[in-house]
């Protein structure tokens, strides 16, 4: 079945550090991927997103490219802010616009 | 401006109590979810709605039901709370029916249950 893979947590980075957080998906077809925050005491909210094979999305800073060869859709970022801080989901999509996510990345930036 | 609420944020239960937890869109939406999202499990679905009266078991349905008497309101049931439920409840809801991939999910703030 369809499922996703992301980089265990939590990542810690210090202000301006660049970022990676890996993911990679098993998936049947051609899913869209996403990438969902979620910042302290709230709920989900979406980042960026792709439709198809080499689409890149990007969103804040944040960007992400879909490759299809090696079904992964890494987020990274150049300069990490603390107000990055949170925790970073990787979802794709199934029918009736079902989400299949990962198990989440924490970020702590620090000053 | 789209908006997805939740009747709690915060709830506190005890085993064995009958549970609602309430979902309300105003988008005019057919699809609605219920995921519970737990520490190193990410979110999972427990159930959705493609239509009013309709509903569709997710991957965790077991101690779940739902209700969908309205298109704007989407309820999640737990017949007798359990302390494995203990959990963050999301309500989600993409915008159209069509099962268009892309589409965005927009979710509620959520609601914290703890069942004692």
């Amino acid at each position: 079945g369809n499922s996703v893979t992301q980089m265990e947590g939590p990542v810690t980075l210090s202000e301006e550090a660049f970022l990676t957080i890996n993911c990679t998906y098993t998936a049947t077809g051609y899913p869209s991927l996403f990438w969902y925050v979620q910042y302290p005491g709230e709920g989900l909210q979406l980042l960026l997103k792709a439709t198809k094979a080499d689409d890149k999305g990007s969103n804040k800073g944040f960007e992400a490219t879909y490759r299809k060869e090696t079904t992964s859709f890494h987020l990274e970022k150049g300069s990490v802010q603390v107000s990055d801080s949170a925790v970073y989901f990787c979802a794709l999509s199934g029918g009736y616009n079902k989400l299949i996510f990962g198990a989440g990345t924490r970020l702590a930036v620090h000053p | 401006d789209v908006k997805v609420t939740q009747s709690s944020r915060y709830l506190v239960k005890r085993t064995g109590e009958k549970v609602f937890l309430e979902c309300v869109q105003d988008m005019d939406h057919e699809n609605m979810f219920w995921y519970r999202q737990d520490p190193g499990l990410g979110l999972r679905l427990i159930y959705f709605s493609y239509d009013v009266k309709m509903k569709e078991k997710g991957d965790i349905p077991e101690g779940y039901s739902v209700s969908r008497e309205k298109k704007e309101r989407f309820s999640l049931i737990l017949e007798s709370a359990s302390t494995n439920q203990t959990s963050m409840y999301l309500c989600a809801s993409p915008p159209r029916t069509s099962g268009n991939p892309g589409d965005t999910q927009y979710f509620g703030p959520g609601t914290r249950l703890t069942v004692l």
